[in-house]
């Protein structure tokens, strides 16, 4: 059963911060919240994980709430390369993934 | 670093037959992790392997087995292939917390 809810698809201006939202109101206190994403005939590419503080590093940031039943990736300044397929997963630290249908991100020029 | 390889590329098999997919991990890595994706579907973990055993298995039959080397180095086995087996193989490695993917085999099975 999918742990996760995603928006199917989004659009977002080049340029401009793209925030994907994820729901995970079941998550477990040992489980991390991991965002992945796969640009079309590629393999996933990790892009960054956490428990339940906010985390960022070259490629985006992850908000996680306090309550850690939702959180937030967001890509500051989107490029035409960010358009691709993002899916947020909820995991313990050594478990195999388990990819939902995640969101179809579309950045606009 | 050479990052995950994955051999072959491409391949065409008939239904009933095996095959065999390699995968090299990362360097560095020491945990190999095998997923099924189908055309328009999100990766399907199949198992994952650690130490040479299998550490932990996805909702996937027996006709998919698999065995890791003592260099990391993974291959998985799939037995009295079907048509739906068709699909992408993906081979990802980690040594901690984020897996990371080779660019997978295409299979197609006739």
């Amino acid at each position: 059963d999918a742990k996760t809810t995603q928006p199917p698809s989004m659009d977002c201006a080049e340029g401009r911060a793209a925030n994907l939202p994820c729901n995970h109101s079941t998550i477990s206190g040992n489980e991390y919240v991991y965002w992945y994403r796969q640009i079309h005939s590629q393999g996933p590419q990790y892009i960054i994980h956490g428990l339940k503080n906010n985390e960022t590093n070259e490629m985006a940031s992850l908000i996680i709430t306090e309550d850690r039943k939702s959180s937030t990736l967001i890509l500051p300044h989107a490029t035409l390369r960010d358009t691709a397929v993002y899916y947020c997963i909820v995991k313990g630290r050594a478990d195999g993934l388990t990819f939902g249908k995640g969101t179809h991100l579309i950045i606009q020029p | 670093d050479a990052g995950v390889t994955q051999s072959p590329t491409h391949l065409i098999k008939t239904r009933g037959q095996q095959v065999t997919l390699r995968c090299s991990p990362k360097s560095g890595h020491d945990t190999v992790s095998w997923y099924q994706q189908a055309l328009g579907q999100g990766p399907q973990f199949i198992f994952q392997y650690y130490e040479e055993e299998e550490r932990q298995r996805g909702n996937f039959p027996d006709r998919f087995s698999g065995h890791q080397f003592p260099n990391y180095s993974s291959e998985l086995n799939v037995n009295a292939l079907l048509l739906g087996d068709s699909a992408l193989y993906l081979c990802a490695s980690s040594r901690s917390y984020e897996q990371y993917f080779g660019p997978g085999t295409r299979l197609t099975v006739t």
